[in-house]
């Protein structure tokens, strides 16, 4: 049983670019959260998804973030027209439920806006 | 002032040493999360509590809710144990998922 997936590891994208962030859950688990880990900062809260429905969207910033967990494929968070400030680690973690229950992380993605 | 605070910032020890890293936190919780991440690397879920203790090798998590605080002990640490070591809470019947982190705490174990 493979671990949360993300895709691509590291992603280097010009400023006014488009960065897609991927991230296959572990099999079997339903629900999906994407975090932002800001350089010398702390992990932040950004979406929480289940198949095909948005939960919790309160930690994405308003502009240029969207994200969706469609029914096939993994989960995407998308950030459009990337300035640097959106240069960060992006983890993704799934879970089976929803409350209570050991959330498991991917290596997450590396996003550098140049 | 965070909703989740951990201490120390960073911690340097010897190999051997016995670890304590502090999570104090001020708002009604569902579960408290211990989570590990190396440089560059990904993050790893150490434990998971809402009450008690718990026990995996040579790491060990306690709780006490009417304090808001927890505790993750590392007995007869080892350099592979140089980390970052992240604090994270759950909220009540209606958790979404959505952890609060705290600012994580830097261990350094020298040989």
């Amino acid at each position: 049983n493979a671990g949360v997936m993300q895709n691509p590891r590291h992603l280097v994208r010009r400023r006014g670019q488009e960065a897609r962030l991927r991230c296959s859950p572990m099999k079997g688990h339903s629900h999906v959260y994407w975090y932002r880990q800001l350089p010398e900062e702390g992990l932040k809260f950004m979406v929480y998804l289940q198949k095909e429905n948005i939960i919790d969207e309160s930690g994405m910033p308003k502009e240029r973030f969207s994200a969706e967990f469609p029914k096939e494929g993994p989960s995407i968070l998308r950030i459009q027209q990337v300035v640097r400030g959106d240069s960060a680690a992006y983890f993704c973690a799934s879970s089976p439920l929803q409350a209570n229950t050991e959330a498991f992380f991917g290596q997450g993605t590396r996003l550098t806006v140049v | 002032k965070n909703e989740v605070e951990q201490s120390p910032q960073n911690l340097t020890a010897q190999e051997g040493e016995f670890i304590t890293i502090n999570c104090s936190y001020s708002v009604g919780i569902s579960a408290l999360h211990w989570l590990q991440q190396h440089p560059g690397g990904g993050i790893v879920s150490l434990f998971m509590l809402s009450s008690g203790k718990k026990k995996h090798g040579r790491l060990i998590a306690t709780i006490n809710i009417q304090e808001k605080h927890s505790s993750l002990h590392i007995t007869a640490s080892h350099p592979r144990d140089s980390a970052v070591y992240i604090c994270a809470v759950g909220f009540g019947s209606s958790n979404t998922g959505k952890l609060i982190f705290g600012q994580g705490t830097t261990l350094q174990v020298k040989p």
